[in-house]
């Protein structure tokens, strides 16, 4: 059975200062993984994603993630912090095969604060 | 390119009643999945309609029901309301979805509250 495991529900850094967002996931087949960020009263936004191709990830807004498949995990960093970052990130995991059929795994979220 | 809309946007029910959610899929897109979000949650998959066919389902009871129809629009259906019930229902679209890889486009949500 595929899972998703969000390390820590809520991360505050300052503006300018890197960004570490943790996952570590768990999935029987070739997973594909993705963080979608939520802002407040907005739809989910795919920031990036990974499907077995270069280990890392370039996604939006200066974001990346790199998949380790020994340790199972799938952080999200940026190097620095802007205000408008501050929103609820969620690591998803997805696999096809297993009888799954591309339906999307979500953690349970983290909430990035920045402050001024 | 128009995006994923749902309707309506909120929406107020007693336990018991019935509910009906609405969801318009990105053009060209022929999946559309529903998901449900509690409150301080993630997201969780109820169910995916592929080309009109339920093509997988979460561990969602069979109140929950669905529809798609050939223009890939969608709809949720929600019988004998649960005061659990209450959550942000999200939909999303996507090109041939049972492929993990592919992105699935998600619409800004309709907020049910059951009192």
């Amino acid at each position: 059975a595929q899972s998703v495991t969000q390390l820590d529900s809520h991360v505050s850094v300052s503006e300018g200062t890197p960004v570490l967002l943790r996952c570590n996931y768990s999935s029987s087949y070739s997973p594909s993984l993705f963080w979608y960020v939520q802002h407040p009263n907005k739809g989910l936004q795919l920031l990036l994603k990974y499907t077995s191709a270069a280990t890392l990830v370039k996604g939006i807004n200066g974001f990346e993630a790199e998949f380790k498949k020994s340790e199972t995990s799938f952080h999200l960093t940026k190097p620095s912090a802007h205000m408008s970052d501050a929103a609820e990130y969620f690591c998803v995991v997805s696999e096809s095969g297993g009888g799954s059929q591309g339906n999307l795994i979500f953690g349970k979220g983290t909430k990035l604060s920045v402050k001024p | 390119e128009t995006g994923v809309t749902q309707s309506p946007t909120h929406l107020i029910k007693t336990r018991g009643q019935q509910v009906t959610l609405r969801c318009s899929s990105q053009s060209g897109h022929n999946t559309v999945s529903w998901y449900q979000q509690a409150l301080g949650q993630g997201p969780q998959f109820i169910f995916q309609y592929y080309r009109e066919e339920e093509n997988g389902r979460g561990n969602f009871p069979p109140r929950f029901s669905g529809l798609q129809f050939p223009n890939y629009s969608s709809e949720l259906n929600v019988n004998a309301l649960e005061l659990d019930d209450s959550a942000l229902y999200l939909c999303a679209s996507s090109l041939d979805g049972f492929y993990s890889y592919n992105e699935q486009f998600f619409g800004p949500g309709t907020r049910l509250t059951v009192l």
